[in-house]
């Protein structure tokens, strides 16, 4: 099955500082997803980035996408201590393809 | 809207019993998952569902059953659970647009 790995596993930064986080994937994909998850609750969707598409912003969020690679990177601009999750990317999820996540990166902003 | 919604919270079985794990979503989207997510682990498919009626094993389908007799409900069935079925469980939802809705998860203790 079609799997992102996320990469670092960990990362520790001082508020205000920026975030990347990297994903690599195995296969073709129609899109990738980045997810946030608060430790101990469920899942909310972040962003959703096309296999058209090299680039999409969100508010402090910014996503590539590099296809001939296989990989993406999403960019948290001006940390905060909320955003202190976990991230994680996922491929697949078109119609009949569900999701298939990678393990994830631990996110710590220190205050 | 309450979203996706799952029952029970917490639960604690022994070696041998049999449960369920009830998961509804009144987003009236076509497509649901199960998830279970283990330390270090991401999130594993379990089941899925493209519609009432239809399902479909994920990478981690034994041990546990599915059906989808309506839309809005996709229960999950543990027929005899197993310490290695101790995980948190996590049900999704996702329309057309791809973007996947998770539900609060369900914290299953296996003795």
């Amino acid at each position: 099955s079609q799997q992102g790995e996320e990469d670092p596993q960990a990362l520790s930064i001082q508020e205000g500082e920026n975030a990347t986080m990297n994903c690599s994937y195995k296969t073709s994909i129609n899109n990738l997803q980045w997810y946030r998850q608060n430790s101990g609750r469920g899942l909310v969707h972040l962003i959703l980035i096309r296999s058209n598409e090299r680039e999409k912003h969100s508010g402090r969020l910014r996503v590539t996408l590099d296809t001939s690679k296989k990989s993406s990177s999403l960019l948290i601009t001006a940390s905060r201590a909320a955003d202190t999750a976990s991230y994680f990317c996922a491929t697949g999820g078109s119609g009949n393809t569900p999701l298939v996540f990678g393990k994830g990166t631990r996110l710590s902003v220190i205050a | 809207n309450a979203g996706v919604t799952q029952t029970p919270k917490f639960q604690v079985l022994k070696t041998g019993q049999s449960m369920t794990l009830q998961c509804a979503q009144d987003m009236n989207h076509e497509y649901m998952s199960w998830y279970r997510q283990d330390p270090g682990m991401g999130l594993r498919l379990i089941h899925y569902s493209v519609g009432a009626g239809i399902t479909d094993q994920g990478e981690v389908p034994n041990g546990y059953n599915v059906s989808r007799s309506t839309t809005e409900d996709f229960p999950l069935r543990l027929l005899s659970a197993a310490p290695s079925q101790t995980s948190v469980y996590f049900c999704a939802c996702y329309g057309r647009a791809d973007e996947q809705f998770f539900g609060p998860g369900t914290r299953l203790t296996v003795l």
